[in-house]
């Protein structure tokens, strides 16, 4: 996908462990929006992030999960003791002027 | 809190058989968007559409924005199975919000 980097693509935890997902925008871009996606489900907005700040993590789980823009690297989503509900696939993404450039995601898989 | 709605859930049509989307929103939306999900991809941008009543085309697809600015609908002519994969609708939940609201999609199998 051109411009939003994501890793990795495929991402196996056993239940109790942690998992890190992590996202960089398009060059030139400081936000990131984070969205997850249920098997055979839409898009559900988690957390919109600039560098260094929150912006809205209206849509993130109140336990376990955060996320962070450090002022230097990629953005980081955080899952805390994973369990199997968790498996899904997570995509991060920047906005241009029209519509939202999604990475090619993090596949998720808890066992 | 707002809901997107589409249908159908999926649809298998014969290859250059029509295809058509509808999409729902229980508030009106300031713009709504299109994204196209090929099986283990992820969404790309297809269009957006601002005005009341607006109609856009990109080749053989065809956009609607409804009068009333609560729903749209995506028509392919003429599929093609380059045309598989999941459609979905997404619309702003409020003025100002950050939150874009996908519909569940329709996922479309095109038959050769």
């Amino acid at each position: 996908n051109a411009g939003v980097m994501q890793n990795p693509r495929h991402l196996v935890r056993r239940r109790g462990q942690e998992a890190r997902l992590r996202c960089s925008p398009m060059k030139g871009h400081s936000h990131v929006y984070w969205y997850r996606q249920l098997p055979e489900e839409g898009l559900k907005f988690m957390v919109y992030l600039q560098k260094e700040n929150i912006i809205d993590e209206s849509g993130m789980p109140k336990e376990r999960f955060s996320a962070e823009f450090p002022k230097e690297g990629p953005s980081i989503l955080r899952i805390q003791q994973v369990v199997r509900g968790d498996s899904a696939a997570y995509f991060c993404a920047s906005s241009p002027d029209y519509g939202y450039t999604f990475g090619s995601g993090t596949r998720l898989t808890v066992v | 809190g707002q809901q997107v709605m589409q249908i159908p859930q999926y649809q298998h049509v014969q290859e250059g058989e029509d295809f058509t989307t509808y999409c729902n929103s229980s508030t009106t939306l300031s713009n709504i968007q299109w994204y196209k999900q090929r099986p283990g991809g992820h969404p790309v941008f297809l269009i957006q559409l601002v005005k009341s009543g607006e109609v856009k085309k990109q080749k053989r697809l065809t956009f609607q924005f409804g009068e009333a600015k609560k729903n749209s609908s995506l028509h392919i002519t003429a599929t093609q199975t380059t045309d598989v994969g999941t459609y979905f609708c997404a619309g702003y939940s409020g003025a100002g919000s950050y939150q874009l609201t996908f519909g569940k999609g329709t996922k479309l199998s095109v038959i050769p």
